[in-house]
């Protein structure tokens, strides 16, 4: 069965340093990945995805995503944060192709200090 | 163009009531998907529609239940409702199936049980 991995329940970080979050996930073929950011008391905003092409990915508000099959990782960064991107981040993967259902992992928390 | 509209925000119920949740989303999608996030269990996906068709279920007991409607709109309901099942009940939409999709959140319902 389709999983995701965050391996970093936590991650703080200073303003202005770059930032890499983890994500591992096991799926039989071409996976379908998104990353999703959760601010507290609010949904699910996306700010990337990857089906199939380049697997540098660029997202909103600065953020890219790097799909590594041979890893089965799908890693996201940031060059430079900024305290706005204090928050949580989840790595998902589609359960299948005919299927919106997504596999969630358990999500990163980023905490940034000015 | 609005973004998957959720209503109510916030409701507060009482063990044993029932509840149901509304879910509009974005113009020109149909379908609608929903997820159950709470502290212990992260997010678990509950069931999806896609033109009034329930396509996909999650692993939820049977007074966990759905609808759609011709115009995409979903409703989510919860019968005889536990403590455990206090959570923040999201909403995603999407205009079609398959890969390359990209699949919408809404703000979410929360759900405190009393």
């Amino acid at each position: 069965a389709q999983s995701v991995t965050q391996p970093d329940i936590h991650i703080t970080v200073s303003e202005g340093a770059s930032l890499e979050l983890r994500c591992n996930y096991s799926y039989g073929a071409t996976p379908y990945l998104f990353w999703y950011v959760q601010s507290p008391g609010q949904g699910l905003q996306l700010l990337l995805k990857y089906f199939s092409g380049d697997t540098l990915v660029q997202g909103i508000k600065g953020f890219e995503a790097e799909f590594k099959r041979s890893q089965s990782s799908f890693n996201l960064r940031k060059p430079s944060v900024h305290w706005s991107d204090a928050a949580e981040y989840f790595c998902a993967v589609g359960e299948s192709y005919n299927t919106d259902k997504l596999i969630f992992g358990t999500g990163t928390r980023l905490q940034v200090f000015p | 163009k609005a973004g998957v509209t959720q209503t109510p925000r916030y409701l507060i119920k009482t063990r044993g009531q029932q509840v149901t949740l509304s879910c509009s989303p974005i113009s020109g999608h149909r379908s609608v998907s929903w997820y159950q996030q709470t502290p212990g269990q992260g997010l678990q996906f509950l069931f999806e529609y896609f033109s009034e068709t329930q396509r996909n279920k999650g692993n939820f007991p049977g007074r966990f239940s759905g609808r759609q409607f011709s115009n995409s709109r979903s409703e989510m309901n919860v019968s005889t409702l536990e403590l455990g099942d206090s959570a923040l009940y999201l909403c995603a939409s999407s205009g079609r199936q398959g890969p390359g999709n990209t699949i919408y959140f809404g703000e979410g319902s929360w759900l405190t049980v009393v």
